[in-house]
């Protein structure tokens, strides 16, 4: 199975701040990556997908980019309700895997 | 609008069985694999299962193969996980999870339900 490294296992950052997380796959998985949100007692949303693409209705301020074993998703402008965990999940080998996750957190 | 909603999760023994469900509305049901992945504190998100638009086709991980059997039905909007032989590793949320029409049926999940717990222990 396709290992993804995800860092830092969690961050505090203020209201505004750029947030960036990385996701670092065992293997090449070309572009085949997505960023999911997931709030305690809610239903994960979808934000990034195939990468770079943002899901419809997604605000503009959460971006994903990156190719081959090394990506990058950014929260440009964080706002209180982006306080969740997200995930990186590669596709791009059976069986999907997921990273271990990032706890965002607002100071 | 779209809708997943999870039931049948509970406390269970270990090596009992559960019956998971879900049942999907706002969209048409039958166009879409579907997928169930679990939620643990330690391990984060695990897919699980993913089953074609038709039934015929279904996939599993590791963990669960030859324990866990997935299935749907069509008419009823429905998403099944049955569950055998549970133990402490399967203690988890389990999310029903919608892929798109396009695409294989574990690459992207577009819709998620809000999961239910299900807990094994003595």
């Amino acid at each position: 199975d396709i290992q993804m490294t995800q860092s830092p296992p969690s961050l505090s950052a203020s209201i505004g701040d750029r947030v960036t997380i990385t996701c670092q796959a065992s293997q090449d998985i070309n572009y085949s990556v997505n960023w999911y949100q997931v709030k305690p007692g809610k239903a994960p949303k979808v934000l990034i997908y195939d990468g770079s693409n943002l899901e419809p209705g997604v605000p503009s301020r959460f971006t994903g980019s990156g190719f081959g074993t090394d990506f990058t998703f950014t929260i440009s402008d964080l706002q209180s309700e982006d306080v969740a965990t997200y995930y990186c999940q590669q596709y791009d080998n059976f069986p999907p895997t997921f990273g271990p996750g990032t706890k965002v957190d607002v100071k | 609008e779209v809708q997943l909603v999870e039931s049948g999760g509970g406390l269970v023994k270990p090596g009992g069985s559960l019956r998971l469900s879900c049942a999907a509305s706002g969209f048409n049901f039958r166009s879409h694999s579907m997928n169930w992945v679990r939620q643990t504190p330690t391990k984060g998100l695990e897919w699980v299962s993913s089953i074609s638009s038709s039934g015929t086709s279904t996939y599993y991980a590791d963990s669960v193969k030859g324990r866990f059997t997935v299935s749907r039905d069509n008419a009823e909007s429905s998403l099944f996980l049955q569950m055998t032989s549970l133990s402490a590793e399967d203690t988890a949320v389990y999310f029903c999870a919608r892929a798109p029409v396009v695409g294989y049926s574990y690459a992207k999940f577009d819709f998620w339900g809000q999961g239910i717990l299900v807990a094994v222990s003595s």
